[in-house]
C-alpha cells in the first residue's frame, strides 16, 4: 500500500538556526511532491512542488529551499530560520501514473514547527 | 489560477444535513473541482472530485451547478466527528494540476 512518512512531528529551534524536514513515499513511483505551511489559524500556502526528480518548482519566495535527491524522497530546508517560519509543515504527494488533475492529494501528517 | 470563495464557518446541528457552498465564476472547462477536509492537527484528507456531474461517495455527495460557477459539498447526516474546515479546490487540467492552492475554507462547527 501507498504511504507517505514525515518526520519530526514536532520541532522546536531558536532564530537563525538551520532546518531539514524530511519526507518519503512508499509504494508509488514518480509521484508528484508538495510542500504546504499553515500559519496558526490560517490556510494553506503552496511552498513547493515537484514533479521528478532534481525538479522543484517554487511559488513563495522566501528563505526556504526544496530538494528531491530520489524518486521517493522531498526535502525542505532552511540556513537560517525567521520567527515567521514557524507554522505546520504538511508533505504531500499524488501518483505519477495518473493526470494529477484528477488524483486526490495524499497528506502526511504534518511538522509542528515553533520558531523561537 | 481560478478562484473559490468560500463562507467562512458554518454551523450545523448533529444528525442534520449540511450543505457547503462553494463559488468558483472564474472557472474554466478543464478545471475538476475537487473538496478536502481538514480535522484539527491533522493534514486534510480528500474528500470527492467531480468535473460536471454530481457525484456521490461514503462520504460525502458533490453537487455541481449547471453552469459550474458553484458546487456544493452536502454532509448526510452530520456527526460531531465531521467537525473541520472544508476546502473547495480547482484542479486544472491544462498545468496537469501540479499547482495546486488551497483557499480559506470553511470551519464547519457540529452542535450535539
Amino acid at each position: 500500500s501507498q504511504t507517505i512518512h514525515q518526520w519530526p512531528a514536532t520541532l522546536v529551534q531558536p532564530v537563525g538556526s538551520p532546518l531539514s524536514l524530511e519526507c518519503t513515499v512508499e509504494g508509488t513511483s514518480n509521484p508528484n511532491l508538495y510542500w504546504y505551511r499553515q500559519a496558526a489559524g490560517r490556510g494553506l500556502q503552496l511552498l513547493f512542488y515537484s514533479v521528478g526528480i532534481g525538479q522543484i518548482s517554487s511559488e513563495v519566495p522566501q528563505n526556504l529551499s526544496a530538494s528531491r535527491p530520489q524518486d521517493r524522497q522531498f526535502i525542505l530546508s532552511s540556513k537560517k530560520l525567521l520567527l515567521s517560519d514557524s507554522g505546520f509543515y504538511l508533505c504531500a504527494w499524488i501518483p505519477g501514473d495518473r493526470p494529477s488533475y484528477n488524483s486526490p492529494l495524499h497528506f502526511g501528517n504534518g511538522t509542528r514547527l515553533t520558531v523561537t | 489560477d481560478a478562484k473559490t470563495t468560500q463562507p467562512n464557518s458554518m454551523e450545523s446541528n448533529e444528525e442534520e444535513p449540511v450543505h457547503l457552498p462553494c463559488n468558483h465564476s472564474t472557472i474554466s472547462g478543464t478545471d475538476y473541482i475537487h473538496w478536502y477536509r481538514q480535522l484539527p492537527s491533522q493534514g486534510p484528507e480528500y474528500v470527492i472530485h467531480g468535473l460536471t456531474s454530481n457525484v456521490n461517495n461514503r462520504m460525502a455527495s458533490l453537487a455541481i451547478a449547471e453552469d459550474r460557477k458553484s458546487s456544493t459539498l452536502i454532509l448526510h447526516r452530520a456527526t460531531l466527528r465531521d467537525a473541520a474546515v472544508y476546502y473547495c479546490i480547482l484542479r486544472d487540467v491544462g498545468t496537469g494540476g501540479f499547482k495546486t492552492i488551497f483557499g480559506a475554507g470553511t470551519r464547519l462547527f457540529v452542535k450535539a
